[in-house]
């Protein structure tokens, strides 16, 4: 069956630009997570959907970052007036229950700013 | 707060060499535990887990993860590793329903054939 989807799989946008990153959970996953990977930093948490809702928002970096979930589906983690530190790899992934099942990774976004 | 400590930031062995990979957490109630694994070129995958009952925990591909308690560890293992086992591995914990998952900084593991 059809796995995470995430888009776009790269971007490069210049320093000061705002991005939109995508994400298409499996189906009937309530959990949604999103994680940002850099080198040699591992995967660090940014945010977790319940649903809708929003649980957590500890790991957002700055208010520059934030992230909706509509219908709960489809998640859009949106980064402001980017910076080079934002460089890295963003990861999605959804889990059926946010317990006990497994988390499902897509292929993450690309970021590059310049 | 949650926080994971991988002790190893790359290994490299020789095939047929034994593997373990250590991992710490740092959490004070009831945890749930999890290895995942990351192929060249491929997205993160369960490799295995622990939630409760026997801490000597069985995944695929021949690894096997043992959870001891007063050592808040979940050192993962595998007798004989194969070329194919080259790939990043993290360590990952939860405090359970509405807890994030909060991941390792992760170990390359490069096996030479």
């Amino acid at each position: 069956g059809a796995g995470v989807s995430q888009s776009p799989s790269n971007k490069v946008t210049e320093k000061g630009k705002d991005v939109e990153l995508r994400c298409d959970p499996i189906s009937g996953h309530t959990a949604l997570y999103w994680y940002r990977q850099s080198l040699g930093q591992g995967l660090e948490f940014l945010i977790y959907f319940q649903g809708n809702s929003a649980p957590d928002k500890s790991g957002l970096p700055s208010d520059r970052f934030s992230a909706e979930r509509t219908g709960g589906s489809v998640s859009t983690l949106t980064i402001q007036r980017t910076q080079q530190e934002d460089s890295a790899v963003y990861l999605c992934a959804s889990s059926q229950d946010g317990y006990n099942s497994p988390l499902h990774f897509g292929n993450g976004t690309r970021l590059t700013v310049t | 707060a949650q926080s994971v400590s991988q002790h190893n930031h790359h290994v490299i062995l020789s095939e047929a060499a034994s593997l373990e990979l250590g991992c710490n957490y740092s959490y004070g109630g009831t945890v749930n535990l999890f290895w995942y694994v990351q192929y060249p070129g491929q997205h993160l995958q369960l490799l295995l887990k622990y939630f409760s009952g026997d801490p000597l925990v069985k995944g695929i591909k021949g690894f096997e993860a043992e959870f001891i308690k007063s050592k808040f560890s979940f050192n993962l293992r595998k007798p004989s590793v194969q070329w194919s086992d080259t790939a990043e591995y993290f360590c990952a914990v939860s405090g359970g329903y509405g807890n994030k998952l909060v991941f390792g900084a992760g170990t390359i593991l490069r096996v030479k054939s």
